[in-house]
């Protein structure tokens, strides 16, 4: 069965630290991932997929099959960056994402 | 687009009565899921249609949920009768058809509170 872990459900960093959120999964097949973040009482909003190796909002994340992870990295945050991150494994097959249980970003001042 | 629109946003009820949720979709899309959120159990899939057909209800926690796509753009999730530990926020959310990488876009949510 697949699954997705986030170990950490908060995360607290001072403004201009580096910020590294922790994603690991299990899946039998080719695996496609995903990073949602949901602001303070709003939608999950798409913030990055394994498949456009892009850049958001100064985010990146790489995808490590040895290591079955796919950590959420920013090497300066902002304020503005805090909020509920969730990591997702879509089953290509049922074409459903499975939501880790998310990790809470706060970044002081 | 505006996006996957949702309604009631906020719905407060007292046990026993029956609550519908609504959901459109993005124009287009063939996929839709509906997803619980809660504290304790983080987001959940209750179920999902292609087509409007319902492809996969597992997560539906019991018999007093229930969900229905009569056309493509629009969709129903049903409680009868609701119950305190109903109390979450349900997600819609729509994909195309291998398009946008398997992009799932999510609804605003509709919070319910039963009490």
């Amino acid at each position: 069965a697949q699954r997705v872990t986030q170990p950490e459900k908060l995360l607290s960093v001072f403004k201009g630290a580096p910020v590294e959120l922790k994603c690991n999964y299990s899946y039998s097949g080719s695996p496609e991932l995903f990073w949602y973040v949901q602001y303070s009482r709003q939608r999950l909003q798409l913030l990055l997929r394994h498949i456009s190796r892009e850049s958001i909002k100064g985010f990146t994340a790489d995808l490590n099959k040895g290591e079955t992870s796919f950590h959420l990295k920013k090497p300066f945050a902002q304020e503005e960056d805090s909020a509920m991150y969730y990591c997702a494994l879509l089953d290509t097959g049922r074409r459903a994402l499975t939501f880790g249980s998310g990790t809470r970003l706060q970044v002081q001042p | 687009d505006a996006g996957v629109i949702q309604s009631p946003r906020h719905e407060v009820t007292e046990m026993g009565q029956e609550v519908t949720l609504r959901c459109k979709p993005i124009s287009g899309h063939d996929y839709l899921f509906w997803y619980r959120q809660t504290m304790m159990r983080g987001l959940e899939l209750l179920i999902y249609f292609n087509n409007n057909v319902p492809i996969d209800d597992s997560g539906m926690p019991e018999d007093r949920f229930s969900a229905k796509m009569p056309n493509a753009s629009f969709s129903t999730l049903k409680i009868q009768p609701s119950e305190p530990r109903d109390s979450a926020v349900y997600f819609c959310a729509s994909s195309e058809p291998g398009g946008s990488g398997n992009t799932i876009y999510f609804g605003e949510g509709s919070w319910l509170t039963v009490v």
